[in-house]
């Protein structure tokens, strides 16, 4: 399957800093999703992106879809403590229907 | 409103046993999917449902494992002749169509001993 190389693979900042993480792909995508995972709890969809270029927002989060397709980025502005846990980008390529592959995970604890 | 729930939330069986895992969807959604996600990695497409029929089967590992949804609800993934890399955390997750928001399940985590 595809492989979504997603960087860094943690995270401990103090509360108050902002905070980034990306997703690269040797594929080009046509949606670039961003999920938030609990302990114990399914993922959670943050923002979802449809277009190259576009950059959206939802609260302090802020999302981009690269240029090239083949990336993503996730900004998240004066972390507060409960934006712990961890962060999965998915993509999606237009031939494989609703299959969508995750990356790995960036694992972000804050310190308050 | 419900969300997606799934049972058992933890099933621990030996390796040989049959096992099954329950998905009940958010009422009304038509596409369904599971997931299953390894320790410390991202979850990995095994099937999707849209209404009683698999759609897309791809991410299936072998024919060990199965799923059904019998009424275009509820669904149960069937893994027989279980081995101790099945260990994992089953996710599964419901939209309204195939293209719509995914609503995850809390998991059911199997362990094969």
């Amino acid at each position: 399957g595809q492989q979504l190389n997603q960087s860094p693979q943690s995270m401990f900042i103090q509360e108050g800093e902002d905070v980034s993480m990306n997703c690269t792909s040797s594929s080009i995508f046509n949606t670039w999703l961003w999920y938030k995972q609990d302990p114990g709890e399914g993922p959670v969809l943050l923002i979802a992106l449809y277009k190259a270029g576009e950059l959206t927002s939802n609260g302090r989060l802020t999302a981009q879809f690269g240029i090239t397709r083949k990336d993503s980025f996730l900004n998240i502005s004066a972390s507060i403590p409960s934006d712990v846990g961890i962060y999965f980008c998915a993509g999606r390529i237009s031939n494989t229907g609703n299959q969508f592959y995750f990356g790995t995970g960036t694992s972000l604890t804050v310190i308050p | 409103g419900a969300g997606v729930s799934q049972t058992p939330s933890n099933k621990v069986t030996e390796k040989g046993k049959y096992v099954e895992l329950r998905c009940d969807p958010i009422s009304g959604h038509t596409a369904l999917y599971w997931y299953r996600q390894s320790l410390g990695q991202g979850p990995e497409f095994l099937i999707y449902f849209q209404g009683t029929g698999a759609a897309d089967d791809s991410g299936l590992p072998n024919d060990r494992f199965f799923a059904v949804r019998p009424e275009g609800s509820v669904s149960t993934l069937k893994i027989q002749r279980t081995e101790r890399g099945d260990s994992a955390v089953y996710l599964c997750a419901s939209s309204v169509t195939g293209d719509g928001e995914k609503f995850f399940g809390p998991g059911t985590r199997l362990t094969v001993l």
